[in-house]
Order: structure tokens, then C-alpha cells, then sequence
């Protein structure tokens, strides 16, 4: 069964450094999504994307972040200067068509900040 | 109204029970409802699609009631595999999906 995937599974940074999240979705998925889940608390939105663009990001997705689909596989988080409160778990999600249809999601990247 | 609420639980019910969880959900034009299962620290699994009055799934149902604005999940003859955080997931205008808290199930032997 097709499958999103993402790498690295964890990284360690510290505070004001640079991160890149990568994901590759399901080939032939046209919306790509990320989410980050801080630890006990619930699934947030952070940013769509289709047709090489931002549809939608949310206020938590500031100057900071940034997204991209450098290829024709990737799909890639960058915060530029991350701070003790990016620590969460990062998940990027694909869906075939968009609204109303099902997200499937990667296995995630644990972002730790020192 | 929260944009998608679950009651957190804990749910604790032993191996072979019934058990059924609500989310309610503020938005009356939503068309779709997503049940996603996560285990501890991994991501969302999907486990249902709702698009009408319900669906089933062996031994999971997912009702709709769009009068009262909620959406059910019922699970029947409950295993210890069963035992994770249901998360209750409603697509925005835009496609982005809201989650709720999530409700937490541990099955005992």
C-alpha cells in the first residue's frame, strides 16, 4: 500500500538554527498538507498546499515557516529560526483530491529544540 | 461550540465490550467526517470515512447525526489492539482537517 513518508524521524537542533522537514506523499496526490502535534495536546493545522502553491496556512505558520515542492516528489517544511515552542511532532498528510476526501498521513518527525 | 469536540476519557472497558465514543462538530455544512486512530507518539491512522448516515467496518460503525451535529464511533467485542486515542477529524472549507482532542481507550484483559 502506498505510503507518505518523511525523514528524518527525529532532529535534535538548537534554538535559532535552521530546520528542513522532508516528506515525500503518495504519488499520485495532488494536496499536501502539514501538521505538528505538540506533546498531549491535539493534531493542528499548519499549512496546505496544491498546484505548487499555499492554499491555506494557519496563524501559527508565520514568517518563520516556509514550504516547498522542489520536485516532482518532495514536499518540505523549513523553519528558519526555530524557538523552544516548535518542539512537536511534525506530520505531513496527502490526499488524492482535496476537500472531503481522506488525509493519509506520515509516521512523523520529532522535532526536539534545546 | 469548540470547531470539533471529543470527550478525552479515558475509556476503560474490559476485552469483549461495547464501547462508543461521540465528537461533535460546529460547522452544519460539513459532508464528510474522518475516525483516525493514533497510538502513543505515531501519527494519525485513517480508520473511517463517514460521508452519509454512517459506514461500517466489521467491528467498527460510524453514525452520523447531522440534526444534532455529531458523529459516533462504536466498537464492538473490544481487543486489547483496540486500546489507542480516537480522533475525530472534520474537513474546513478549504480541505485542511480539524481535529478534536482525541478520545483515549484502554481495553484490559
Amino acid at each position: 500500500e502506498p505510503e507518505v513518508t518523511q525523514t528524518p524521524s527525529h532532529q535534535v537542533t538548537q534554538m535559532g538554527q535552521e530546520v528542513i522537514l522532508r516528506c515525500v506523499p503518495i504519488s499520485n496526490h495532488l494536496y499536501f498538507y502539514w501538521y505538528r502535534q505538540i506533546l498531549g495536546q491535539k493534531v493542528e493545522f499548519l499549512v496546505s498546499f496544491y498546484n505548487n502553491e499555499i492554499s491555506e496556512k494557519s496563524e501559527i505558520f508565520d514568517d518563520q515557516f516556509s514550504v516547498e515542492r522542489p520536485d516532482g516528489s518532495n514536499f518540505t517544511l523549513k523553519i528558519r529560526s526555530t524557538k523552544l515552542e516548535d518542539s512537536a511532532m511534525y506530520f505531513c498528510a496527502s490526499s488524492e483530491t482535496g476537500i472531503n476526501q481522506p488525509q493519509h498521513f506520515g509516521d512523523g518527525t520529532r522535532l526536539s529544540i534545546l | 461550540r469548540k470547531e470539533v469536540e471529543q470527550d478525552p476519557g479515558p475509556f476503560n472497558v474490559p476485552e469483549g465490550a461495547t464501547v462508543a465514543f461521540n465528537c461533535t462538530y460546529s460547522n452544519s455544512a460539513s459532508q464528510s467526517f474522518f475516525w483516525y486512530r493514533q497510538d502513543c507518539r505515531k501519527e494519525p491512522k485513517l480508520l473511517m470515512s463517514v460521508y452519509s448516515s454512517g459506514n461500517e467496518d466489521g467491528r467498527f460503525t460510524a453514525q452520523l447525526n447531522r440534526a444534532s451535529q455529531y458523529i459516533s464511533l462504536l466498537i464492538r467485542d473490544s481487543k486489547l489492539s483496540d486500546s489507542a486515542t480516537y480522533l475525530c477529524a472534520v474537513p474546513g472549507d478549504t480541505g485542511k482537517l480539524i481535529f478534536g482532542q482525541g478520545t483515549t481507550l484502554q481495553v484490559k484483559p
